[in-house]
């Protein structure tokens, strides 16, 4: 069974900083990944791609996020990162990683974080 | 960037009924290869999104057989032959043809 597992979320302050990683099981990690996240109450959102470590590891960010969040992962320990720093408020929600597999595309159960003063 | 549109934004279906949603691309998301990068994933309430279909029509693992996915080009639709209470939820498409990718605002089913 393949499963997702987010982790590192809480609560920061605007301006703050936080790590998130996401642990791939069942599968092999030699595959695109990417973020999506989720504002409450709102829809998904696309926040950046990872290619896998033949193709250079190549990233590419939606524009809220360039410059200020960096995808990476680690490949010996079958886990995907997402470093975010100088968060906003807008930045609150929960972050889902997911796993592409030409099209069966698997997904994380989420991990929430809130950019609150 | 690729803009999806979804029809409609909320669906009130009677348990057994039929429903269909449909989802519009502002580009043809089909490859070279022929593929055609389109997704539909379910949300029910408080759980993460789910993939219930890829490729515009090919069934994930464990989906019901009564969601279908239709469509090529520029236009999509997801119909769920027969409404259950389980279906209950938001419903996205997605693709992944090009970056940025980008997803429909969601359709709201629910049970009249």
């Amino acid at each position: 069974e393949v499963q997702l597992v987010e982790s590192g979320g809480g609560l920061v302050r605007p301006g703050g900083s936080l790590r998130l990683s996401c642990t791939v099981s069942g599968f092999t990690f030699n595959a695109w990944m990417i973020w999506v996240r989720q504002a409450p109450g709102k829809g998904l959102e696309w926040v950046g791609r990872i290619k896998t470590k033949s193709e250079g590891e190549t990233t590419d960010y939606a524009a809220p996020v360039m410059g200020r969040f960096t995808i990476s992962r680690d490949d010996s320990e079958n886990t995907l990162y997402l470093q975010m720093n100088s968060l906003k408020t807008d930045d609150t929600g929960l972050y889902y990683c997911v796993l592409l597999a030409h099209g069966e595309d698997h997904w994380g159960q989420g991990s929430l974080v809130t950019v609150s003063s | 960037d690729i803009v999806m549109t979804q029809t409609p934004l909320s669906s009130p279906v009677t348990l057994g009924q039929p429903a269909s949603i449909s989802c519009r691309s502002s580009q043809s998301l089909e490859h070279t290869n022929g593929d055609t990068s389109l997704s539909w994933l379910q949300q029910r309430p408080g759980q993460p999104p789910r993939l219930l279909i890829y490729k515009i029509s090919k069934r994930f693992s464990g989906v019901p057989d009564r969601f279908s996915g239709s469509g090529a080009g520029t236009e999509f639709t997801l119909r769920i032959s027969r409404v259950e209470t389980e279906d209950v939820g938001i419903y996205y498409c997605m693709q992944t043809a090009q970056s940025p990718y980008t997803f429909g605002q969601g359709t709201k089913l629910e049970i009249k």
